[in-house]
């Protein structure tokens, strides 16, 4: 599975968008990137993943390079709500026995 | 709440007594993941279920850990002669067999170990 590297901590303005970024230039030609998140006494929950191609859903925007080194998670209008760490994860899809887990970014959304 | 469950929320424990967690997964949700998470890292993980069978142990988990899930829907785990160093969060989450890029995450247990 890819290490990752992320920031350990990140600021957001309320209403405002929030740019996670991730580093994963091991990663290999099939392994997704994967992202959740954990809200503090929490169990972790998922937001979104990616091969390739850029992704959205109801949470979130995942914006991966074309060299696939680094991605970059996008929460269009952040609330307070969403403060937590945010973990990316680089594993293999249909091989998700496991998921390892770095130490993740603690966003901050401030009021 | 149809979510994943986990029982107890906290537990409080003497050194060298034993402890036993309860996970129910979602329905139909075929795999099952217990992990271990310190304050401060992220979750590790311990073991994974498909159905009633373990498919893979971590390393890390010394032989006082067992887990079971013996009809492919509940899971236990058990930690024997408990030690301070066991004090963490026990998370367990489950995969849907359409969706298993998807792990869905219980509250966990918190386990403090005195």
């Amino acid at each position: 599975d890819a290490k990752t590297t992320q920031p350990p901590s990140m600021d957001c303005a309320e209403g405002r968008a929030a740019n996670l970024p991730c580093n994963h230039s091991t990663i290999s030609g099939n392994e997704y990137v994967y992202w959740y998140r954990q809200i503090h006494s929490q169990g972790p929950q998922y937001i979104i993943h990616g091969l390739k191609n850029n992704e959205t859903n109801e949470m979130a925007s995942l914006i991966i390079t074309e060299d696939r080194k680094s991605s970059t998670l996008i929460l269009p209008h952040a609330t307070l709500r969403d403060t937590a760490v945010y973990y990316c994860i680089g594993t293999y899809a249909g091989n998700n026995r496991k998921l390892i887990w770095g130490l993740g970014t603690s966003l901050a959304v401030n009021p | 709440d149809t979510g994943v469950s986990q029982d107890p929320r906290h537990k409080i424990t003497k050194r060298g007594q034993n402890v036993t967690f309860r996970c129910d997964p979602i329905s139909e949700h075929n795999r099952l993941y217990w992990y271990r998470q310190t304050l401060g890292q992220g979750p590790e993980f311990l073991t994974y279920f498909q159905n009633e069978a373990q498919l893979e142990k971590s390393r890390l988990l010394s032989n006082r850990f067992s887990a079971e899930r013996p009809k492919g829907s509940f899971s236990t785990l058990e930690i024997q002669r408990t030690e301070q160093g066991d004090s963490a969060m026990y998370l367990c989450a489950s995969s849907h067999p359409l969706a298993e890029e998807t792990q869905y995450f219980g509250p966990g247990t918190r386990l403090l170990v005195l």
